[in-house]
């Protein structure tokens, strides 16, 4: 069974700049959410999409935005980037089947902007 | 405003006693609570989760203790193993149909051998 994967692992980018970070789900899994990490801090929940629709939001702006594929996998996209973008960003996958599924994260893509 | 609390920043047992995280929870609308280990350069593994319908959830050398009254729970490792270093992160998630996940800001463990 494969496990969550996310690329790239580290990314560099100045402000202004779009950056497009990816996640593969674990096989089976048919959700995905995406966090933020900022250093010191737990992961804040970004948004969740589920079967290709988005499932929730938490604080962010509009400029954070994703997509869910057909397979799946999934893409978070971040316009304008701030100074204040700067964390780890942490895909996690789940199977919406009951009220209680477990969310299994992959090892993240560190964003460092400029 | 913070709706899960890690209190301790770190903490530091010897090999072989008792390890007790805590965790402090103020949105009563929480039903599941999950407890993450964390390395460095790695994302959250999931370690144990309890329900709220429960108080107490087992597995090997972790239980987790729910208290509803007092919107506290506690991670127990028993013995605790050098292996075991890491920060752990306290989850909790509502009963809507999102289950995100609110984190606390993370324990960092540190088992002396």
């Amino acid at each position: 069974e494969t496990g969550v994967t996310q690329s790239p692992t580290h990314l560099i980018k100045t402000r202004g700049q779009q950056v497009t970070l990816r996640c593969s789900s674990q096989s089976g899994h048919n959700t995905v959410s995406w966090y933020q990490q900022a250093l010191g801090q737990g992961p804040q929940f970004i948004f969740q999409y589920y079967r290709e629709e988005e499932n929730g939001r938490g604080n962010f702006p509009p400029r954070f935005s994703g997509l869910q594929f057909p397979n799946y996998s999934s893409e978070l996209n971040v316009n304008a980037l701030e100074l204040d973008d700067s964390a780890l960003y942490l895909c996690a996958s789940s199977l919406k089947r009951t009220s209680t599924d477990t969310q299994y994260f992959g090892p993240g893509t560190r964003l460092t902007v400029l | 405003d913070q709706q899960v609390k890690q209190n301790s920043p770190s903490l530091s047992v010897q090999e072989g006693r008792i390890s007790i995280l805590n965790c402090d929870y103020t949105n009563s609308m929480f039903d599941y609570f999950l407890w993450y280990k964390k390395y460095p350069a790695e994302g959250p593994t999931f370690l144990i989760s309890i329900s709220s319908i429960k108080d107490k959830n087992e597995d090997g050398r972790f239980t987790v203790f729910l208290n509803k009254s007092a919107k506290h729970l506690s991670l127990h490792i028993v013995p605790s193993q050098p292996g075991d270093s890491a920060v752990y992160f306290c989850a909790a998630s509502d009963g809507t149909g999102r289950r995100a996940l609110t984190f606390g800001s993370g324990t960092r463990l540190q088992v002396q051998p």
